[in-house]
């Protein structure tokens, strides 16, 4: 199975500042079919999990500009431009691209 | 707006079965891919099993044999038969609606039903 690594598992970050999330595949995430399958989800407390990212870059419907995603192969980021309360939460990159698909361990965003 | 609503979870002794459901509404349910993952308490998510809009199945090695995906289109409903169960399945299950390109970019998902496999 493909391996997701995320970096950091714990990032405490001031309001208003920005944060940044990284995820490692152990393998390409380029599908045959020429698209890299790369989410990125949050998943509020108590929450189901929420897209926010798709296919590396992608932003789904709703989420706000200040969330972007990119990288390509086996590296990816997630960015915050500038946190807000409601951005804690647990964020999960997953590839799509190799059956099953696969959730890094999560990385916990808290206010600092 | 999309709504999935799981249900079927529960208490049930090592070695028995159950039979989750997930109930769709707010999109055309038969053109889409679904699945469901699981969340073991206080751990990470793990994908289980996806059907496609056309019913091809998919699972991963730890439940191949165990479990069983289907779909009622007509109930746009989502099933999962979960049998043989095991201490390491207890987690809580969702189901996921997958996107353009199917599961492999879900967009929306449950807010799942707790299995506890445990005497």
């Amino acid at each position: 199975d493909v391996v997701m690594t995320q970096s950091p598992l714990s990032l405490p970050v001031t309001l208003g500042q920005p944060a940044s999330i990284s995820c490692r595949s152990s393998q390409s995430l380029v599908h045959s079919d020429g698209n890299t399958y790369l989410s990125w989800f949050q998943q509020r407390p108590g929450q189901s999990p929420r897209r926010l990212i798709y296919r590396v870059s992608n932003r789904g419907s709703g989420v706000p500009d200040r969330f972007s995603g990119s990288g390509s192969g086996t590296d990816f980021t997630l960015e915050i431009s500038r946190l807000e309360a409601e951005d804690v939460g647990v964020y999960y990159c997953m590839q799509g691209t190799h059956w099953p698909y696969t959730f890094g361990q999560g990385t916990k965003l808290e206010i600092k | 707006e999309v709504q999935l609503v799981e249900s079927g979870g529960g208490l049930v002794q090592p070695g028995g079965s159950l039979r989750l459901s997930c109930a769709a509404s707010g999109f055309t349910f038969s053109s889409y891919s679904l699945g469901w993952a699981r969340q073991a308490p206080g751990k990470g998510l793990e994908w289980v099993s996806a059907i496609s809009s056309g019913g091809d199945t998919y699972y991963a090695d730890s439940v191949k044999g165990r479990f069983t995906i289907s779909r009622d289109n007509s109930r746009s409903t989502l099933y999962l038969q979960m049998n043989s169960l095991r201490a390491e399945d207890t987690a809580i299950y969702l189901c996921a609606k997958g996107g353009a390109a199917g599961v492999r970019e879900a967009d929306y998902w449950g807010q799942g039903t707790l299995v506890t496999a445990s005497s």
